[in-house]
């Protein structure tokens, strides 16, 4: 079973600064790898897929890199809507089966 | 425009059997690569996926939950149900149902219901 973590936990950024959050998997997963934005009281929001491709509607300041077991989501210049909670999410082919990080939630500094 | 919506009991006893059924509209579960899944989240801890029903009718479970858990589909009412047994207090949490879609060789869930809260106590 693949185990995802996700660093740092809670990460303080300002407005306008940009912010790195990184997820390991325990073993390679090529760049079948998700982001999810989570804000109180709201459903997650798929913002990144494949590693690196940005889904539907999501603006150009979040990006995501890596491949294999290291993986980074970037926002390169946090608005005050950015303040949630980003979780990480493998999609396993055999047996098929969805597995998310533990999560990191970037506040305000 | 896709929406999902999930409905169900607020309030289930231990030892009950909890169903909740995800009604959504603006797409088909018959359409090959199209899928509905469901996550759940207890208050202020992690997601945490549970099955996934496919357009051909295959369905996948969480290994961990795997003996509890039934999901089935309805195409004509638009509707996929989950069925967990046994319910107990460490299964209290927000459950979201989602659209999946097939993106290349990978499943993500790309829309999302707004959740229904699940409490089990006595």
């Amino acid at each position: 079973e693949i185990v995802m973590t996700q660093s740092p936990a809670t990460l303080s950024v300002s407005p306008g600064e940009r912010a790195t959050l990184s997820c390991r998997a325990s073993q390679s997963v090529s760049s079948n790898l998700a982001w999810y934005q989570q804000k109180p009281g709201q459903a997650p929001r798929l913002l990144i897929y494949g590693a690196f491709t940005r889904a539907t509607g999501i603006p150009a300041r979040f990006s995501g890199s890596g491949s294999g077991t290291e993986f980074t989501l970037t926002i390169s210049s946090l608005l005050s809507e950015d303040f949630a909670v980003y979780y990480c999410q493998h999609y396993n082919n055999w047996p098929p089966s969805f597995t998310f990080g533990p999560g990191t939630k970037v506040d305000i500094k | 425009q896709i929406t999902l919506k999930e409905s169900g009991p607020t309030l289930v006893k231990p030892t009950q059997t909890l169903t909740l059924t995800c009604t959504f509209s603006g797409f088909s579960l018959s359409t090959s690569g199209v899928g509905v899944g469901w996550i759940r989240q207890p208050p202020g801890k992690a997601l945490e996926w549970l099955a996934l029903i496919y357009w051909n009718d295959d369905k996948r479970y969480s290994p961990s939950l795997k003996s509890r858990l039934t999901i089935t589909k309805d195409t004509s009412k638009n509707q996929v149900v989950l069925i967990m047994t046994n319910m107990d207090p460490l299964d209290t949490a927000t459950y979201y149902c989602a659209h999946s879609n097939l993106y290349g060789d990978y499943w993500y869930f790309d829309l999302w219901g707004r959740g229904t809260l699940v409490t089990v106590s006595s």
